[in-house]
């Protein structure tokens, strides 16, 4: 079975500064990866997915993350953080026809 | 439609009760999936749907969670004698797209259970 893993339950920085949220996932084959994030009372939005063309992969908001085969990771980053993102951002791995999801990355920005 | 309906957005039920979640996909959509996220937690997969058929029930917790998609487009997510554990939001996904299984999501339903 495929998992992903989220290092840290939950990250903060500052408005302006970097924004990186990690996310390894455990597969023996080249993986359809994504990032999804979630708004307080809300459903999931896609930022943005891996389906095996170009490595770095650009998203909406200004994210993007890069994929390393030999690190198996799909780490998402932001250059400038802003207010309006902070939320709960979920990496998901394909796996047997359906997503499978990372338990989750709470991002807060502070002004 | 334009987006993933789900209803109700929110239900409080008693402990024995039996619910009943509607999901309606986006038009067009063949695939739609099920998952429960408790508070804190990511998305748990439940079960999916390819139009009518279920193809993949593993993630229902007990017998008494039930599925259905009759028609192909809308679908019902049944819990029979609810339990406190079953509190939890329940999220409707659907998806066009086989080969990258991009899932747009609606808003969900936030079960409680007294």
């Amino acid at each position: 079975a495929q998992s992903v893993t989220q290092l840290g339950s939950h990250v903060s920085v500052s408005e302006g500064a970097l924004v990186l949220l990690r996310c390894n996932y455990s597969s023996s084959v080249p993986p359809y990866l994504f990032w999804y994030v979630q708004y307080p009372n809300q459903g999931l939005q896609l930022l943005l997915k891996y389906t095996s063309a170009a490595t770095l992969v650009k998203g909406i908001n200004g994210f993007e993350a890069e994929f390393k085969k030999s690190e198996t990771s799909f780490h998402l980053t932001k250059p400038s953080a802003h207010m309006s993102d902070a939320a709960e951002y979920f990496c998901a791995v394909r796996w047997g026809g359906k997503l499978i999801f990372g338990q989750g990355t709470e991002l807060s920005v502070k002004p | 439609g334009a987006g993933v309906s789900q209803s109700p957005r929110y239900k409080v039920a008693k402990r024995g009760q039996d619910v009943a979640l509607r999901c309606d996909p986006i038009s067009g959509h063949v695939s739609l999936f099920w998952y429960q996220q408790a508070l804190g937690q990511g998305p748990e997969f439940l079960t999916y749907f390819q139009n009518e058929a279920q193809l993949d029930k593993s993630g229902l917790p007990s017998d008494r969670f039930f599925a259905e998609r009759p028609e192909g487009s809308v679908s019902t997510l049944k819990i029979q004698r609810t339990q406190k554990e079953d509190s939890a939001v329940y999220l409707c996904a659907s998806s066009s797209d086989w080969v990258s299984r991009e899932l747009f999501f609606g808003e969900g339903s936030r079960l409680t259970v007294l």
